[in-house]
């Protein structure tokens, strides 16, 4: 079974507009870490937004915020007022065994396409 | 600063050729990654390095090998590719400590060309 799920392959969203990008995920730890990415066609994975498992307020940073709802295994990314340079591939990706001290890896969802419209 | 750099751009080699790919970061991360990706794909975890040493290797062909000179620098030494490993590669680091986050930070890429 897929750990992370981003069930939108591509999203459309006016300029000034915010967009919700989806996010479920699945995991039986206790302790993790959830992730938001962005990548501009440039090719640069900048992080944008981290929630961890026993936050228990939703992340927030600038115009980007995530919706974190524990009990639905959902993490989604809120961009508020959108621009145009906003427009690129978004991943969403967790990390489980939170704070263990020991490098981790990542698990990626597929990505969802976001562009801004004009 | 959160910046991990990663040379060379782009690079284009033939299938006999021995190439390197390089990331250095300055952060003071303990943990240092390489993935792969192709387009429109997620990124694939090759390798991770932890506190100098190969932590975990994802059965990646031998034709990839990976170096740690020092807790700044990784690099990626590349023989005999094969068309098929034309991608993406990335560098990340993270700062791997008990309480943190560990959010990895990511490189710009090296675009690999395999002819």
């Amino acid at each position: 079974a897929q750990k992370i799920t981003q069930t939108q392959p591509g999203m459309f969203v006016q300029e000034k507009e915010a967009v919700t990008l989806d996010c479920t995920y699945d995991t039986s730890d206790q302790s993790y870490g959830l992730f938001w990415y962005k990548q501009p066609s440039s090719g640069e994975m900048i992080f944008l937004i981290y929630q961890g498992s026993y936050d228990e307020q939703n992340a927030t940073e600038g115009r980007y915020s995530l919706n974190f709802q524990k009990a639905r295994k959902s993490a989604n990314l809120v961009i508020s007022a959108s621009q145009l340079g906003d427009s690129a591939m978004y991943f969403c990706a967790m990390r489980e065994g939170y704070g263990s001290g020991s490098a981790r890896q990542l698990t990626f969802g597929s990505g969802t396409q976001l562009t801004v419209l004009p | 600063d959160t910046e991990v750099t990663q040379t060379p751009k782009h690079l284009v080699m033939g299938m006999t050729n021995k190439k390197s790919l390089k990331c250095e970061q300055h952060m003071g991360h303990r943990a240092m990654y390489w993935y792969k990706q192709k387009a429109k794909k997620p990124p694939e975890l090759m390798f991770v390095y932890s506190y100098e040493k190969l932590s975990i290797n994802e059965s990646v062909p031998s034709r990839f090998s990976p170096e740690c000179p020092n807790s700044s620098l990784l690099n990626l030494h590349l023989h005999a590719l094969q068309p098929e490993d034309s991608a993406l590669y990335l560098c990340a680091s993270s700062p791997q400590r008990g309480s943190d986050t560990d959010t990895q930070y990511f490189g710009p890429g090296t675009r690999l060309t395999v002819l």
